[in-house]
């Protein structure tokens, strides 16, 4: 069981705009910068958002993060084909030795 | 350009220990700030961090495994290298390495393309 918590799944038609929620508690969200990746089929993580909002280059202005006490989302406007792939949230965990978590995934579905 | 590679054996038997080699090009671990961290994903699961080391060896492992890990630095190589003890089948999963640019924003800005390592006997 992942200490952030994700929706499994999420799923939109082209053009929409779909969030994806990431909950977790006061001694990693709540205290530390959240990061979201981009997993497509086959392939290495990609870094999306990181900072709760910030795009690195060459990430389309499309993705958008946000925090909010204990939770984070990633929100996917304008959605395309190409958006469907498994998204991950992940921070820094203070408590014990520390720690970086992840969320369990969630696997976006373009319809 | 920053790129990572990682290396070691694709298969492994119960109760041997696995190394790992991170071989990376485009930026120093000698840098202030930067890391170099080892993410597992078993088939068809999720991301799980594994550890990370710091451009001062300060060294921070996952609290449910870290009696089985160590992670050390060769910086003149540029090579970070993992080795886990007691593997278990349990344990078959990709490993990737990732490149930690700063302490404070600790995003995993570049990954190398993994490599999966399959315990079995």
């Amino acid at each position: 069981q992942s200490v952030l918590t994700q929706p499994p799944s999420a799923s939109g038609t082209p053009g929409q705009r779909v969030t994806i929620s990431c909950s977790g508690s006061s001694s990693n969200i709540g205290s530390n910068t959240v990061n979201w990746y981009q997993q497509l089929p086959g392939t290495a993580p990609k870094l999306l958002i990181y900072s709760n909002n910030q795009r690195p280059s060459g990430v389309p202005d499309r993705f958008s993060g946000s925090k909010s006490g204990t939770s984070a989302s990633l929100a996917i406007s304008g959605l395309q084909s190409e958006d469907e792939a498994d998204y991950y949230c992940a921070a820094w965990d203070d408590s014990l030795n520390g720690d970086v978590v992840f969320g369990g995934g969630t696997k976006l579905t373009v319809l | 350009q920053v790129t990572l590679r990682e290396s070691g054996p694709a298969l492994v038997k119960p109760t041997q220990t696995l190394t790992l080699t991170c071989t990376f090009s485009g930026f120093s671990l000698s840098t202030s700030g930067m890391c170099v961290s080892w993410v597992r994903q078993p088939p068809g699961k999720a991301l799980e961090w594994l550890a990370l080391i710091d451009w001062d060896d300060d060294k921070y492992y996952s609290t449910s495994l870290k009696t089985r890990l160590t992670i050390s630095k060769d910086t003149s190589k540029n090579q970070v290298v993992l080795t886990m003890t007691n593997m278990d089948p349990v344990d078959t999963a990709t490993y990737y390495c990732a490149r930690i640019r700063s302490v404070t924003t600790m995003d995993f800005d570049y990954w190398g393309q993994g490599t999966l390592v399959t315990v079995s006997s």
